[in-house]
């Protein structure tokens, strides 16, 4: 199986910070590597797929790059409504599997 | 656009087998890949499998002695099947679209599956 790291596993910031979470992969998966955000009680939401497509009607502030075994979720200026947890997901070969996950709360 | 909605008994008892299904509204299933994920409370989320409209499957290691899946594209919905239950499987279910490597979008709204006597 191929592991997914993800860190830091929770971090408090304030409205207007630029946000970076990191995800590394046990082995390369090329750029097969999704970002989900999950508010309580709710469905994960895709936001990046392919490592750096940002999905339709997702905020431009969302950004994802890397490839091979490291990749980055960068929210540019974070907003109210992100406050939430964010789970990285490769789908480069079963079985599927997420990282364990970052809950970014309020500074 | 296409919806998805698990449903199922909320409750079951250990040693027994849980089951699900998941209703697809909006679209075709053919051609894509039909996905569980389960997410115990306050913690992470955990792939199950898929199944193909073909009815291939691909189980998560973890769980593979345990788990059937099946595809009813007439009735445009596909089943989870999870024998053997104990309370480690008590979780919240969901069920998702998927093609090959590529993500898992859309997602149902998720069911709550408590395993107790």
């Amino acid at each position: 199986d191929i592991q997914m790291t993800q860190s830091p596993s929770s971090l408090s910031a304030s409205v207007g910070d630029r946000v970076t979470i990191t995800c590394r992969a046990s082995q390369s998966i090329s750029t097969h590597l999704n970002w989900y955000q999950q508010k309580p009680g709710k469905a994960p939401r895709l936001l990046i797929f392919l490592a750096s497509s940002l999905q339709s009607g997702v905020p431009s502030r969302f950004s994802g790059s890397g490839s091979g075994t490291d990749f980055t979720l960068t929210i540019s200026s974070l907003q109210p409504e992100d406050y939430a947890t964010y789970y990285c997901q490769q789908s480069s070969s079963p079985p599927r599997t997420f990282g364990q996950g970052t809950k970014v709360d309020i500074k | 656009q296409v919806q998805l909605q698990e449903s199922g008994p909320g409750l079951v008892k250990p040693s027994e087998t849980l089951s699900l299904s998941c209703s697809v509204s909006g679209g075709s299933m053919n051609s894509y890949y039909w996905s569980w994920v389960r997410q115990p409370a306050g913690k992470g989320l955990e792939w199950i499998g898929h199944i193909f409209t073909t009815g291939k499957t691909n189980y998560n290691p973890s769980l593979k002695s345990r788990v059937s899946m099946s595809i009813d594209t007439s009735k445009n919905q596909f089943s989870l099947r999870l024998s053997s239950v104990t309370a480690a499987d008590t979780a919240i279910y969901f069920c998702a679209r998927e093609q090959w490597q590529a993500p898992l979008d859309p997602w149902g709204q998720g069911t709550l599956v408590i395993v107790s006597s």
